[in-house]
């Protein structure tokens, strides 16, 4: 899978919009974008998905550059269980697609 | 709570000891996932069933640590004389994927790790 690089922390306030950026230079055509959260003590958590166009679900928005060469999770208004490890993983349409390849993430802080 | 469960949730054991941990997926997934995650990493593959046939298993895992899901359902892992290294959270997932669907786009859903501690 293309390697993605996320800042290793990010900082925000509550109730304020939080922008996570994650860069994969490398992505090719079919990789998909996904994005998990690990909460404390959790496993990692499904956020959302995309190819090419903006997703939107309950939990975030994700936008897609339009060279797709980085992406942008956003949390509309943060809140204190967002507190978390955010994760960007690319997955390939071939291949050993079936696993998940995890970097270190990035963890946010949500400031009451 | 129809999620993901494992069992235990922390196990201490000795150096030398053998070591056993359950996953039971979400009913009637079909794909059954273990990762391994240490402090300040993210976690790591290290096997992975479609049913009850065990297709992939990472280099990470050496000839200690055995996986078996009889009947496609629950799953176990185990590790044999176990090292002070084996320290860490083991993180089990589930998914359905059904027949065609693209495995790029296919959500695992975590249980809440069982977190090891080797004496």
């Amino acid at each position: 899978d293309a390697k993605t690089t996320q800042p290793n922390s990010m900082e925000s306030n509550e109730e304020e919009p939080v922008h996570l950026p994650c860069n994969h230079s490398t992505i090719s055509g079919t990789d998909y974008i996904h994005w998990y959260r690990q909460l404390p003590s959790q496993g990692p958590e499904y956020v959302i998905h995309g190819l090419t166009s903006n997703v939107n679900n309950r939990m975030a928005s994700l936008a897609i550059a339009e060279d797709r060469k980085s992406s942008t999770l956003i949390l509309h208004r943060a809140t204190l269980r967002d507190a978390a490890v955010y994760y960007c993983i690319l997955r390939s349409s071939g291949g050993s697609n079936y696993k998940l390849t995890f970097g270190k993430g990035t963890l946010l802080t949500v400031n009451p | 709570d129809t999620g993901v469960s494992q069992d235990p949730r922390h196990k201490i054991t000795k150096r030398g000891q053998n070591v056993t941990f359950r996953c039971d997926p979400i009913s009637e997934h079909n794909r059954l996932y273990w990762y391994r995650q240490t402090l300040g990493q993210g976690p790591e593959f290290l096997t992975y069933f479609q049913n009850e046939a065990q297709l992939e298993k990472s280099r990470l895992l050496s000839d200690r640590f055995s996986a078996e899901r009889p009947k496609g359902s629950f799953s176990t892992l185990e590790i044999q004389r176990t090292e002070q290294g084996d320290s860490a959270m083991y993180l089990c997932a589930s998914s359905l994927d059904p027949t065609g669907h693209p495995l790029a786009k296919n959500i695992q859903y975590f249980g809440a790790g069982t977190r090891l501690s080797v004496l």
